[in-house]
């Protein structure tokens, strides 16, 4: 049972445009949710983070949108340049007590320059 | 780089076999985590050790084990392998115990079983 669903495997952009990641999750226990890039051959990063008492978080060109009663979230990237072209992780975790992060499979996004 | 490194890179076993994974943290983090990633799955969290002892257990098989040193460093030990287990192996530090610490992770231990 994926708690954490990320349901695009891939995601094609060009360059300049808006790169939008898409993550939805199941467990409303879920309190504060994280966004991770990975390139290859390289361990997972961490890009930007939200509280679920907050609906945006941004730190420069990445602004990530909460959903709660939708239970979404999104990762804007403006604008989108090669070096974004990596595999993005969403994960979550339920509650400040927990200890555990819950992933999603990724998304592959290529920026086409 | 994010400071946590790990060894092997690569590692290819045999079926029943054991083999240990290392993981030593960035200097001044006192939490380990290890995650499993396999082919077209997102990361499973298996186990997380916080200065010493075992903090939170995750989707940890009984033939995996670990532990964390007094130097902090992490060992992950796994015994009778299965094809199934080839997969990357990744392991991550953070500063405090709460998962809502930033973690940093390491480059990944890619580990075949043929």
């Amino acid at each position: 049972d994926q708690q954490v669903k990320q349901n695009s495997p891939s995601l094609s952009v060009q360059e300049g445009r808006i790169s939008i990641l898409n993550c939805d999750y199941t467990n409303s226990m879920f309190d504060y949710f994280l966004w991770y890039k990975k390139y290859p051959a390289e361990g997972p990063t961490f890009l930007i983070s939200i509280s679920s008492i907050k609906d945006k978080n941004e730190d420069g060109r990445f602004t990530v949108f909460l959903n709660k009663s939708a239970k979404h979230l999104s990762l804007h990237i403006v604008p989108s340049q090669p070096g974004d072209s990596a595999v993005y992780f969403c994960a979550a975790r339920a509650g400040a007590g927990s200890y555990q992060l819950t992933f999603g499979k990724g998304t592959k996004l290529s920026v086409i320059p | 780089d994010s400071g946590v490194t790990q060894t092997p890179k690569h590692l290819i076993t045999a079926t029943g076999q054991r083999v240990t994974l290392r993981c030593s943290p960035r200097s001044g983090d006192l939490s380990v985590y290890w995650y499993q990633q396999s082919l077209d799955q997102g990361l499973q969290f298996l186990i997380q050790y916080y200065n010493g002892e075992e903090r939170a257990k995750g989707n940890i098989l009984e033939r995996f084990s670990a532990q964390q040193f007094p130097d902090l460093h992490s060992e992950l030990n796994l015994s009778s392998l299965e094809l199934g287990d080839s997969a990357l192996y990744f392991c991550a530090s953070s500063v405090g115990d709460r998962m809502g610490n930033e973690q940093f992770f390491g480059p990944g231990t890619r580990l075949t079983v043929l």
